[in-house]
């Protein structure tokens, strides 16, 4: 069964460090996702990309952020100055024609 | 914008019994709710799924129930397993845009 991947798995970085976050999604799917999750609280969600740009943010997602689709199959998230806030778990996610959002296992960022 | 809530942060059920999970919407212009589950260490699960034309919809054990004229929406499960215990969170989602989720329900199933 297809699945998303991402890594690593977990990242830690020291504050102000520029990270990258990986994600490579379902081969046939055109809708990618990134949500975070900090520990205990629920999902939220991040940006939305289609068609190589981004169809929605969320007011998280300011610019120290940016998503990139270098090539055909994956898609990273990059911080640019990390912050301790930062710290939480990164979901990809990504879907078809269809609404179903497919998620990864997550990368857990750790910045100290 | 919308919020979505969950109304129990904990349910404990016997194993075998039926487990209902409820959840509450404030945007009326969502069109699309989702339930997913959350195991420890994994990323969410897609469980099952329900548009706006649709007020119920069932899947293998589980049963998706919308009321639009409360918003609200409750996930049931029938004859809850022990690998049923997990964090259950509902989203809604609004003109194909981003899914909002609640917060989770986290169920554990007692044997």
């Amino acid at each position: 069964e297809p699945e998303v991947t991402q890594t690593p798995s977990h990242q830690v970085t020291q504050m102000g460090q520029e990270v990258i976050l990986r994600c490579v999604p379902i081969s046939n799917h055109l809708y990618f996702y990134w949500y975070r999750q900090i520990l205990g609280q629920k999902v939220e969600f991040l940006v939305s990309f289609y068609n190589n740009e981004i169809s929605e943010k969320s007011e998280i997602f300011d610019d120290q952020f940016s998503v990139e689709r270098p090539d055909g199959s994956n898609f990273t998230l990059k911080i640019r100055s990390t912050k301790l806030e930062d710290s939480a778990m990164y979901f990809c996610a990504s879907s078809g024609q269809g609404r179903e959002q497919y998620f990864g296992p997550g990368t857990r960022l750790t910045v100290t | 914008g919308e919020s979505v809530g969950l109304h129990l942060p904990t349910l404990s059920v016997q194993e075998g019994d039926n487990s209902i999970i409820n959840c509450a919407y404030s945007n009326s212009a969502s069109d699309y709710f989702i339930w997913y589950k959350q195991e420890s260490g994994k990323g969410p699960q897609f469980i099952i799924d329900i548009r706006s034309n649709m007020d119920k919809r069932q899947g293998q054990r589980v049963t998706v129930l919308l009321n639009k004229t409360v918003k609200h929406l409750s996930l049931q499960i029938a004859a809850t397993q022990p690998g049923d215990s997990a964090v259950y969170f509902c989203a809604a989602a609004a003109n194909a845009g981003k899914s909002t989720f609640g917060d989770g329900t986290t169920l554990t199933v007692k044997p």
